[in-house]
């Protein structure tokens, strides 16, 4: 079964930082390129970041950007998010997606998700 | 950009609920559809327009005008009451869309 599974959300007070982890297994990781997309509560889903096969290319939305940083160990069939400087605002469900093919296709499988909660 | 979805669309079961996604001046190569049940994750219902991926029934089908992508719920069930999101690439600006997502009522 293919599978993605974040950890790393927790509280944090504003300003501070998190990493947020993503497993991937069922399939051959270093293949596909990998998306973190957010929803903060009752509200819609946000893209955050985008990265390539082999780190090739980067992306980040407008809202995150300087702040977050995303990555990924091949070797270890995981992604991960950097998010440092955290606002209020950053408080969501974070999910982990894979795209199925070239950069404008679809997300599928999609993690359960991990909440991070920015808040003093 | 963004993309325009209605908030909410209300629908008795049987009938056909639409929704709409609209994607005027936005450079795409096509629309995806998820549909987000409450306390879930999304999963995709329609890709590139029309695309229905296994599993999906066959009453969910999709089009694009190129100005208004539409996603279709044919024989509206209980079931199908959920959160409707479309998604695009945006290749002008290199960022990934979401609509603002539709909540369907089944009736």
């Amino acid at each position: 079964e293919k599978q993605l599974v974040e950890s790393g959300g927790r509280l944090v007070p504003p300003g501070g930082s998190l990493r947020l982890s993503c497993a991937a297994s069922g399939f051959t990781f270093s293949s596909y390129k990998v998306n973190w997309v957010r929803q903060a509560p009752g509200k819609g889903l946000e893209w955050v970041s985008y990265i390539g096969t082999s780190s090739s290319t980067i992306y980040y939305a407008d809202s995150v950007k300087g702040r977050f940083t995303i990555t990924r160990d091949d070797g270890k069939n995981s992604v991960y998010l950097q998010m440092n400087s955290l606002r209020a605002e950053d408080t969501a469900v974070y999910y982990c997606v894979r795209l199925l093919g070239t950069i404008s296709s679809w997300f599928d499988p999609w993690g359960q998700g991990t909440l991070v909660t920015v808040s003093s | 950009n963004v993309l325009t979805q209605p908030p909410s669309l209300s629908v008795a079961p049987g009938r056909t609920a639409r929704i709409t996604c609209g994607v005027k001046g936005i450079a795409t190569e096509g629309v995806h559809w998820y549909q987000q049940k409450p306390g879930q994750a999304p999963v995709v219902v329609i890709y590139y327009d029309g695309g229905r991926p296994s599993g999906i029934p066959e009453r969910f089908s999709g089009s694009n005008s190129g100005n208004t992508a539409t996603l279709t719920i044919s024989g509206v069930e209980a079931g199908d009451e959920a959160d409707y999101y479309c998604q695009v690439w945006d290749s002008s600006n290199l960022h990934v869309l979401f609509g603002g997502g539709t909540k369907l009522t089944v009736l």
